[in-house]
Formats: C-alpha cells, structure tokens, sequence
C-alpha cells in the first residue's frame, strides 16, 4: 500500500539555521508527492508539488524538495528559518494507479523556530 | 490558486444534535471534494470522497449515517454530523480538485477547517 513515512515529529532549528523535514515514501509505480503547511486551526496550503518533472522542486516561501528514487525520500528543505516558518508540515502523496486521487497524509513535523 | 470556502469556522453544539459544515469551491468546478479529520496534534485521515450528484465514498470504520455528505452542485458540498455526541468533536477539513483535473496537474485546495466542538 502507498504511504508516506515523516521522521521527527518535532523539530526545532534556531531563527537562520537550516530546516531539514524528512519524507519517505512507499510506493511500486512513480508517485506524486507534496509537502503542505498547516498553521493553527488553519486549512492546508500547498507549499510545493513534485509530479515527475525536475526532481528538484522550488515552492513558497524559499522552501525546495528533492525527489530521490534511490531513497526513496522527498525531504524539505529551507537554507535559512523564519520565525514565521513554525507551523505544522505534511508529506503527501498521491499514488496514480489507485485511481481515487486521494491524497495520504504522513503524520506531520511541527516546526519550532527558536528566536 | 483557487480558493475552497469551509463554513464555520468555530461551532460549539449540544451532544445529539446536528451540525452541518459546507465546503465551497469558489472560483473552479469541483465534481470531486474530500473530507478529512484531523485529531489533536495527528494527521489528517481521509473520511469520505464525495462525488457530484452521487453517493459520497466512505473510508473504512467511517458511519456513513453519522457522517452525511452530500454533493448537490459542482462547486458545494456538506458534512452533516448526525446525533453528535463528545468524541465527534475535532477538526474537520474539505478539499477539492478542479472539475476534471487530472492527478498531479492540479493540486487540492483545501477549507479553512471546522472546529466542532460537542458538549
């Protein structure tokens, strides 16, 4: 069964250091992966998407992904935290084949930014 | 991107009565909507996919007649809480594609989110 598998379910990087959200997936045919944020008794917002293109994606908010097949990871990642950037993130994927386009849900990183 | 309306946002009710949330695409067509729970500090489980003009899909160990969804237009669907009782309470959150989207050509736009607290 596809799924996706978040390590760390918090993480803590001082204002300015490296964020670094690890995703693995689970999957026997190319999936289509997405990293969403979630602020505070808020929806979702899509931060970035990968669809089988570049294996590098860029998103909102200076924050990028790298699909590797080898690992079989798709970890976000951002050069330099905000305070703004704690907020709770979600791994997503999308497995074709299913044919139902639902999205499954890892089980979160809560980002904590230290002043 | 396209906007998904969730209303309310907040509502507080009395164990066994209804609740009734709507989820509403508000610029794109959306023949399928999605709607999840979300516990505290846990991830968001998929409970039903619902379709336009059709019965909604429901996930496993989910009540359908607890949990009534209905689809009657392309940009409008509602989560019904029947009976509501303590345990119902929790965040619940509707997504929607564009009408005919493809899977990853489009992403989901998702609602604010309700918070349905039952006392």
């Amino acid at each position: 069964a596809q799924s996706v598998t978040q390590l760390g379910s918090h993480v803590s990087v001082s204002e300015g250091a490296l964020v670094l959200l690890r995703c693995n997936y689970s999957s026997s045919v190319p999936p289509y992966l997405f990293w969403y944020v979630q602020y505070p008794n808020q929806g979702l917002q899509l931060l970035l998407k990968y669809t089988s293109a570049a294996t590098l994606v860029k998103g909102i908010n200076g924050f990028e992904a790298e699909f590797k097949k080898s690992e079989t990871s798709f970890h976000l990642t951002k050069p330099s935290a905000h305070m703004s950037d704690a907020a709770e993130y979600f791994c997503a994927v999308i497995i074709d084949q299913t044919g139902a386009n639902n999205l499954f849900f890892g089980t979160g990183t809560r980002l904590t930014v230290i002043p | 991107g396209a906007v998904v309306s969730q209303h309310p946002s907040r509502v507080i009710c009395k164990s066994g009565t209804s609740v009734k949330i709507e989820c509403r695409s508000l610029d794109f067509q959306a023949t399928t909507m999605f709607w999840y729970r979300q516990f505290p500090k846990q991830s968001l489980m998929l409970m039903a996919t619902s379709n336009e003009g059709s019965k909604a899909t429901y996930e496993q160990g989910v009540e359908k007649d607890k949990f009534l969804i209905n689809h009657a237009s392309l940009t409008l669907s509602t989560l019904t809480v029947t009976s509501a009782h303590p345990e119902d309470s929790s965040f619940y959150i509707c997504s929607a594609r564009d009408h005919g989207g493809r899977v990853g050509r489009t992403e989901a736009f998702f609602g604010q989110g309700t918070r349905l607290t039952v006392v």
